[in-house]
């Protein structure tokens, strides 16, 4: 049984301060999805990662994906307000059926 | 307008009610999902369809059924609710394989 495991549950940050998100799987999985959650809303799809070494970056958020450590980075630089939300990695156990296991979930909080 | 809608928004029911959450999508994907959102424990997969003529169980299916009355929708019921299905719950659709899922606004349902 796959399980999908992120660290830390909760994160509070200053602004303009650097961090990592860490989202370790258990079994071998080369598809893993970011997500993020704003309080009341849904989800909205922040990176799709497909191979070994992929690295993906949107702003001040850079995911990456190392399938041999089973292990996924969300890494945080220099925090902003707006960035507070929480964040989900998801594991796709088979390749390409999409039954997504998703991990706890990574609430950030950023203070001024 | 949204490109995956749910109704109703907000639900509120009795222990042994019968209870339909609806899902549609504008998108033209083939696959849809249902996910239910616990505090703490990310989401997980309740059922899946791939078409119109292919549902499946997904992690935890026991007291759900699901409907796929067209591409465009697809619906979950709770033949006799019980509180411990209070939840946030989350259509999603998908395209390709790989591709990321894409959520609808949620359903919060309380069984009292």
């Amino acid at each position: 049984e796959l399980k999908v495991e992120q660290n830390p549950l909760f994160l509070s940050m200053q602004e303009e301060k650097n961090y990592t998100i860490y989202c370790n799987y258990s079994t071998t999985s080369d598809r893993l999805y970011w997500y993020r959650q704003d309080p009341g809303k849904s989800l909205e799809s922040l990176f799709v990662l497909l191979s070994n070494g992929a690295v993906k970056q949107e702003g001040r958020l850079m995911a990456s994906l190392d399938t041999k450590a089973r292990l996924s980075t969300l890494h945080i630089t220099a925090a902003v307000h707006d960035l507070s939300a929480t964040y989900f990695c998801a594991v796709d156990p088979i390749q390409g059926a999409q039954k997504l296991v998703f991990g706890q979930g990574t609430r950030l909080t950023i203070n001024p | 307008d949204a490109d995956v809608t749910q109704t109703p928004r907000n639900r509120i029911t009795k222990t042994g009610k019968r209870i339909m959450l609806e899902c549609s999508q504008t998108k033209g994907h083939d696959r849809m999902y249902w996910y239910r959102q616990d505090p703490g424990l990310g989401l997980r997969l309740i059922y899946y369809s791939f078409d119109v003529k292919d549902i499946n169980k997904g992690e935890i299916s026991d007291g759900y059924s699901v409907s796929r009355q067209a591409q465009a929708k697809f619906s979950l019921s709770l033949e006799s609710a019980i509180p411990n299905q209070t939840a946030l719950y989350f259509c999603a659709t998908s395209d390709q394989g790989w591709e990321t899922q894409y959520f609808g606004p949620g359903t919060r349902l309380l069984v009292l």
